[in-house]
Parts: structure tokens; sequence; C-alpha cells
């Protein structure tokens, strides 16, 4: 069982450089979340996705753009890099009922030079 | 504004013994509250859960304590065990925003041999 998949596991930008970074998941899910890990921070809410094209704002949105592609996919673009976008990003997926269990992938470790 | 509060950033136990991982959250309006478990380089995984029409969920080890009166939970584990050792996360989120899941700081348990 896959789960969910993220791409790449970690990666190194310089200050201005831009990526996606992809996510995919296979049970099915209909919401999909984007977080970022930091120290002492917590997970925090990058953007979220209830249903298969629609994309909401979560708590620090700012720097980052995200596409549900389609209802397996959902990418987290940073288009332009910057240090303090250096984090671990984690991609979930849950039914989008209520309760709302969460399903992660292993996660992808930026760094931003 | 920190709405859900990890105050204990480590926590470590001989194996055998009782680990007791404290959660305190401010907002008023959750009512859903959740523990994830997260090993090194892995994405966090549920664990248990607990709505605020109980005060106690029990699954094996593993039991949640709520006190809504002093906006306060706690995941008890009997007995713990090594593989016990990771980061546990306490989360919460409400009825009608249970797509925003609001996540604490994380408490790192170590259960020594």
């Amino acid at each position: 069982n896959a789960g969910v998949t993220q791409t790449p596991k970690f990666q190194v930008l310089k200050t201005g450089q831009s990526m996606t970074l992809q996510c995919a998941q296979d049970m099915n899910h209909n919401s999909m979340y984007w977080y970022r890990q930091d120290p002492g921070m917590g997970l925090r809410l990058i953007y979220y996705s209830a249903s298969e094209g629609t994309t909401d704002k979560g708590e620090v949105p700012n720097g980052y753009n995200v596409s549900r592609l389609n209802k397996r996919e959902f990418s987290l673009r940073l288009e332009s890099a910057a240090p303090s976008q250096t984090s671990v990003y984690f991609c979930a997926s849950s039914e989008g009922l209520e309760k709302n269990i969460q399903y992660f992938g292993a996660g992808t470790r930026l760094s931003v030079l | 504004d920190q709405q859900v509060k990890q105050n204990s950033p480590s926590l470590s136990v001989q194996e055998g013994r009782i680990s007791i991982l404290n959660c305190d959250y401010t907002n008023s309006m959750f009512d859903y509250f959740l523990w994830y478990k997260k090993y090194p380089a892995e994405g966090p995984t549920f664990l248990i859960s607990i709505s605020s029409i109980k005060d106690k969920n029990e699954d094996g080890r593993f039991t949640v304590f709520l006190n809504k009166s002093a906006k306060h939970l706690s995941l008890h584990i009997v007995p713990s065990q090594p593989g016990d050792s990771a980061v546990y996360f306490c989360a919460a989120t409400y009825s009608g925003g249970y797509q925003k899941v609001t996540f604490g700081t994380g408490t790192k348990l170590q259960v020594i041999p």
C-alpha cells in the first residue's frame, strides 16, 4: 500500500529558484493538504483542497501556490524560493469527513540557500 | 497565537512505566482532538482521537483524557515500550471547519529500556 507519496525527498535550491513538490495518494481520498514543519513550530497548514477542483489557504500560504491536478494529485509550487522556506514539507490526505483523520507522506526536506 | 500548546518539548520514561503527554488548547470551538505519532524521517501517523462529547477514549495501551473545562487533554501510554519513542503531536479541529486541523509543537518521548 503506497498511501501518500511525495517527491522529491530532498531538494536544495538557491534563493529565487522555483520548484514544484509533488504529492499523490491512492486511497481515493477527497481532501488533500500541504503542511510545513519547522523546529518549535509544529505542523502548519499551507494550503488544502477539500475536494477535487477546490483549494483554500491555510495558516501560512504566502510564497506558495497549489494545484489540485485531479483527485489523486496535489502539488505545491514555490515560485521564487526564499531562505525562510527552508523546512520539511508534508502532504496529507483524508476522506474529508468529520473527524478528519489525515494520512501523511514521508515528507520533503527543502533547503533554500 | 498558538491555539494548541504542548509545553513539554521532551519527556523521558523508563520502559514499563506510564508516559503522560499533555496538551492545552485555547479555542473553545475545538470539538475534536487527535494525537499523531512521528518517527524520524517519516510522516506523522494517526494514533488516537476523542470527541468533545467524551472525556476518555481508550485503544490498547493508549488512553486520551479530555477535560473541557480546563481545555486540557492528555495521552497516557501504559506500559511504555522502547518502540513508543517518537514525537507526539496533539491536534484539534472543529465541526464546520474540520479541514483546518491545528497542531501543537510536539513532545519528544524517549522510553529508556
